[in-house]
């Protein structure tokens, strides 16, 4: 299976920081990177595909890049709405995997 | 509206069976993949299992290879997965899962609001 390794995994950070999270995969996954978020007692929530792809309704602040085994997701300036846990998933084969999770805690 | 409500969960002993299942709706069932997810108890993501919209492919993490199976009522627009021999590392939250896109590769834009499995004595 392939691995895939989030850093950090915790992140404390204030309204208005800029945010980057790291994922790295074992092997090469290019172009089949996905980030999620997931809020306390909720369901994920699909925010970027293909490494750097928005979803539908999305805020721009949201963004990411990468290739190959290494990725990351960037927000431009964090809202209150973004405090949350953050994944990435490598979708290359149909066993997908999830990186641990990146928690965005308040500062 | 899409949505997808899982049901079925609950409290079963080490070595029991429990049957999830996942009502559909707003999407055309047939043509869509749609897997199962399932987070520990304060942990991250873990693909399970997964079937193709025609129904003709299934696909399981080896984690519960040869213990669960997936399958579906396609009138019913509802997903299922039966669980057996289930051990304490099954405990989890169970979410269903939509495939974006008429593909079979598990990236998941809608999700159902899950289904708490607990396995203990």
């Amino acid at each position: 299976d392939i691995q895939m390794t989030q850093s950090p995994s915790t992140l404390s950070a204030s309204v208005g920081d800029r945010v980057t999270i790291t994922c790295r995969a074992s092997q090469s996954i290019s172009p089949w990177l996905a980030w999620y978020q997931q809020r306390p007692g909720t369901a994920p929530k699909l925010l970027i595909y293909k490494a750097s792809t928005l979803e539908d309704e999305v805020p721009s602040r949201f963004s990411g890049s990468g290739s190959g085994t290494e990725f990351t997701l960037t927000i431009s300036s964090l809202q209150p709405d973004d405090f949350a846990t953050y994944y990435c998933q490598q979708y290359d084969s149909f066993s997908s995997t999830f990186g641990q999770g990146t928690k965005v805690e308040v500062k | 509206e899409l949505q997808l409500l899982e049901s079925g969960g609950g409290l079963v002993q080490p070595g029991g069976s429990l049957r999830l299942s996942c009502r559909t709706s707003g999407f055309t069932f047939t043509r869509y993949a749609v897997s199962w997810v399932r987070q520990a108890p304060g942990k991250g993501l873990e693909w399970v299992s997964g079937m193709s919209g025609s129904g003709g492919a299934t696909y399981y993490a080896d984690s519960v290879k040869g213990r669960f199976t997936i399958s579906r009522d396609s009138p019913k627009n509802t997903l299922y997965l039966q669980m057996n021999s289930l051990r304490g590392e099954d405990t989890a939250i169970y979410y269903c899962a939509k495939i974006r896109g008429p593909t079979i590769v598990p990236l998941f834009d809608y999700w159902g609001q899950g289904t708490l499995v607990t396995v203990s004595s």
